[in-house]
């Protein structure tokens, strides 16, 4: 079974479109997260949520809004593309509390392009 | 601001050996490694804790300097399946309560 998942794989789509990408993990962790790694493989945080609550919210463009409807799961929608918006994006969990202290495993990453 | 890891990249053959540094300019209370596949996502390698601890993964281990504030992850004898890009996370007060990752080495082994 996987253990984080994220749909889809490949996003293909338009400038100024509104999309959603969807991560589950059947890990039983408390602490989900979004990363963006961009074209340099530079891999930064957006956001963390800790069952169901927001907990980390780096200084992200308020069209990316995460949602968690419980802590097994955390989608990230984004409105209004761009074209610096095309990235892989990497969903996250681990084990509460802190995110430095236990590991976190990644999804298979949503590769999007914006034209 | 994002640790800083050395070399960028590094070209071996089988067998050889090579290590792979991680330093940061705020105290930190923890280090994580990570190896990442082309195309595929970062999978977790390993966690150090302040205090110095040493850790091994079959030929892979990594140190953690935390007066320094440097990691250095080695592996020996390495393998086809060691190439990809290592990447250093690092975490502390200063970090807040997320994992920074610095830009990453990529490492190639060839036959």
């Amino acid at each position: 079974d996987t253990a984080v998942s994220q749909t889809p794989k490949y996003l293909v789509t338009q400038m100024g479109n509104d999309k959603s990408i969807k991560c589950e993990q059947n890990l039983g962790h408390d602490t989900m997260y979004w990363y963006k790694q961009d074209s340099k493989k530079f891999l930064k945080i957006m956001f963390s949520y800790n069952n169901k609550e927001l907990i980390i919210n780096e200084t992200v463009p308020n069209r990316f809004s995460p949602k968690s409807p419980d802590k097994a799961h955390l989608n990230l929608h984004i409105n209004s593309l761009e074209l610096g918006d095309s990235a892989v994006y990497f969903c996250a969990s681990s084990q509460a509390p802190g995110a430095g202290v236990v590991e976190q495993y990644f999804g298979p990453g949503t590769r999007l392009t914006v034209t | 601001q994002q640790p800083v890891q050395s070399p960028q990249a590094v070209i071996l053959r089988e067998g050889e050996d090579a290590v792979i540094n991680c330093s940061s300019s705020k105290a930190l209370y923890s280090v994580h490694w990570y190896r990442q596949k082309h195309g595929e996502a970062p999978v977790f390698l390993m966690i150090l804790l302040k205090g110095g601890e040493q850790k091994g993964h079959d030929k892979i281990s990594a140190s953690f300097n935390e007066k320094k504030q440097q990691s250095s992850l080695y592996l020996t004898a390495s393998q086809l399946s060691y190439s990809g890009t290592y990447f250093c996370g690092t975490a502390g007060m200063e970090y807040g309560n997320k994992l920074v990752f610095g830009a990453g080495t990529i490492l190639r082994v060839k036959s």
